[in-house]
């Protein structure tokens, strides 16, 4: 079946500009994560979405940074008023559910969006 | 707040040497995922351990989960140029969610 889409895989942003990233997850998976990775670093939790509810937003690095899921299935990041401190790859991660009893359910992750701003 | 280190940062290895990569929380976990990320490539799950002392295997990757569930590690046998690539592991942050927080990762290169 399909994988986790993002689109698009490269985009570049001069500063001051508004950029908006498209996340198509797995269908019928309940979760849905957004992930900020720099290079050389591990993936830092941005928000999470249970279904269309945007449960978890604090890792959002400031009030430029939005996400949404309105129908529960596809989302977008957008980030406004781009800054050069915003290049990075972001990453959409989706998995079938939440926590529950200690465990988690495994998150499967889009190619990423590679932003570059000059 | 909660942070998640791993050792080392950087591994080189001949083509069939072992590899171990140390993953340490500052806070228990509930549970604790291991993900591979190639070159240019997303992370990709390879396992999840929950129980206190748990050893799981794969083939030449053999993870085990600390018995304090504070600290865990990922051995590989026998290296491959397959191999090659970031490990992360991962911890849900707090009791209740479904948020992971990534360690730093260990980059892993074969030399064949």
């Amino acid at each position: 079946g399909a994988g986790v889409s993002q689109s698009p895989r490269y985009k570049v942003a001069k500063r001051g500009q508004d950029v908006a990233l498209r996340c198509d997850p797995i269908s019928g998976h309940v979760s849905l994560f957004w992930y900020q990775q720099a290079l050389g670093q591990g993936p830092e939790f941005l928000t999470y979405f249970q279904n269309e509810a945007q449960l978890d937003k604090s890792g959002l690095p400031s009030d430029r940074f939005f996400a949404e899921r309105p129908e529960g299935s596809v989302s977008t990041l957008k980030i406004q008023r781009t800054q050069q401190e915003d290049s990075a790859v972001y990453l959409c991660a989706s998995s079938l559910g939440g926590l529950a009893g200690g465990k988690s359910y495994e998150q499967y992750f889009g190619p990423g969006t590679r932003l570059t701003v000059t | 707040g909660q942070q998640v280190m791993q050792i080392p940062q950087y591994q080189h290895v001949q083509e069939g040497e072992d590899f171990t990569t140390y993953c340490n929380s500052s806070t228990t976990l509930s549970n604790i995922q291991w993900y591979k990320q190639r070159p240019g490539g997303h992370p990709v799950f390879l396992i999840q351990l929950v129980k206190s002392g748990e050893v799981k295997k794969q083939k030449r990757l053999t993870f085990q989960f600390g018995e304090a569930k504070k600290n865990s590690s990922l051995h590989i046998t026998a290296t491959q140029t397959t191999d090659v690539g970031t490990y992360f592991c991962a911890g849900p942050q707090g009791g209740a969610t479904n948020k992971l927080i990534f360690g730093t990762g260990t980059l892993l290169a074969v030399q064949p």
